[in-house]
């Protein structure tokens, strides 16, 4: 069975203080990764997809990284904006998009 | 503008009731899906659908229904057989599979 496990639950970082989400997954064959953020009471937002292992995008203070186990989304020198939380999905061979628990990141000023 | 459109954005219904969510996309994407979030826990998939006509039982199907007569629509019934329907549901889309999913803004159902 697909599954995905996110980690941790909760982040809370100071302004500027870089660190890194991980999304562990369990595919039978993985097809893509994609990394979403979730603002409160809104519909996720898309950020990355990830086709395999060795594989790297970025976009502004993001980073999103994959092997064959799982994949690390960096943050850079975060700022209070990026507070939000983060999900990972995983698509296998099943053709459903199977998402994790999310991991809730605050960043303070 | 294209998007993903779900509406009402707050719902309220009485035990016993059945009661539809409607998901619209001018995206031309074939593929789409429903999600139930519920308080600290990830996405969970209802149904999705690949194609017109055709539709799948995801992993809480139980208690849904759904149809996909037109390329645009998806809507989804969450009948009085589901027993814990309050949650926040959402709807996406995608051009294919394997590409990536733009979700709805959701739609916050209230079972009083």
């Amino acid at each position: 069975e697909d599954q995905v496990t996110q980690s941790p639950e909760a982040l809370r970082l100071q302004e500027g203080e870089s660190s890194s989400l991980n999304c562990s997954y369990t595919v039978s064959g993985l097809r893509g990764l994609f990394w979403y953020r979730q603002d409160p009471g809104k519909g996720p937002e898309f950020l990355f997809t990830l086709y395999s292992a060795g594989e790297e995008k970025e976009k502004e203070r993001l980073k999103a990284t994959l092997t064959k186990k799982e994949s690390f989304l960096h943050i850079t020198a975060p700022k209070p904006e990026d507070s939000a939380t983060y999900l990972c999905a995983v698509d296998g061979n099943t053709g459903k998009l199977i998402f994790g628990q999310g991991t809730t990141l605050q960043v303070k000023p | 503008d294209g998007g993903i459109t779900q509406s009402p954005k707050y719902l309220f219904r009485k035990e016993g009731q059945n009661v539809t969510l409607s998901c619209e996309q001018n995206l031309n994407h074939d593929a789409m899906y429903w999600y139930r979030q519920d308080p600290g826990q990830g996405l969970r998939l209802i149904y999705y659908s690949q194609i017109v006509n055709d539709f799948q039982k995801g992993d809480i199907a139980e208690g849904y229904s759904v149809s996909r007569e037109k390329k645009e629509s998806f809507p989804l019934t969450v009948t009085s057989a589901q027993k814990n329907p309050t949650a926040f549901y959402l709807c996406a889309s995608s051009i294919r599979r394997l590409s990536e999913a733009f979700f709805g803004q959701g739609t916050r159902l209230t079972v009083v």
